[in-house]
């Protein structure tokens, strides 16, 4: 149980375009989806912090204009990256948690496979 | 956020057992201790969590020191699918999740 995924799970565009990206919870209601990117040979970093039905807390740092995200339910979460360039090429990883867990304190969060994004 | 300090690399042998240690000096009353691993192109997996006792799951067990200072993840017999980066992180109730550098573990055949 407890499964997150990805859509697509690679992507090559050009610079200047969008690219979105879908991040479903298959077997679970999730309030509260998590969004990170990943350069290579480096941990994962927090972009925003999705919330059913409300707007996004973004991290220090981040654009919300360029990095979109929409949780307009309650098993999908979707970012969506504007005017994509090179730099923004990157490892896209998103996890969900469980509903019913509330605010327990162990907290598990359950990640997606990634996605691998490449900017022309 | 308080902060892990992880060794950047280990190396174990097939079948044998791995002790990961982690470092949590700042560690306050409410943190839970969590790790979480990554395989190579994939996202992360939740591995075991605890807070003052020692855990045992079928993956791992976590042996969490008296003074809750330092914890260590125990892998009882290492395969090479358990090659991955390993991340050890502090979690106050439904906060977000902050990845450090992790340990990154090669199990040698």
């Amino acid at each position: 149980g407890a499964v997150v995924s990805q859509h697509p799970s690679r992507v090559i565009c050009k610079s200047g375009t969008s690219v979105k990206i879908e991040c479903r919870s298959l077997d679970f209601q999730a309030t509260t989806m998590f969004w990170y990117r990943q350069f290579p040979k480096q941990s994962l970093m927090l972009m925003a912090t999705s919330n059913e039905g409300s707007k996004a807390t973004y991290e220090q740092g981040v654009e919300k204009d360029k990095f979109l995200i929409n949780h307009a339910s309650l098993t999908l979460s979707t970012l969506t990256v504007t005017s994509a360039h090179p730099e923004d090429s990157s490892f896209y990883i998103c996890s969900a948690r469980d509903r019913l867990a509330g605010g327990r304190s162990y907290n598990e969060q359950f990640f997606g496979p990634g996605t691998r994004l490449t900017v022309l | 956020d308080a902060k892990t300090t992880q060794p950047n690399s280990m190396e174990s042998n097939e079948e044998e057992p791995v002790h990961l240690p982690c470092n949590h000096s700042t560690i306050s009353g409410t943190d839970y201790i969590h790790w979480y691993r990554q395989l190579p192109s994939q996202g992360p997996e939740y591995v075991i969590h605890g807070l003052t006792s020692n855990v045992n799951n079928r993956m791992a067990s976590l042996a969490i020191a008296e003074d809750r200072k330092s914890s260590t993840l125990i892998l009882h017999r290492a395969t090479l699918r358990d090659a991955a980066v390993y991340y050890c992180i502090l979690v106050q109730g439904a906060q977000k999740l902050v990845f450090g550098q992790g340990t990154r573990l090669t199990i040698n055949p």
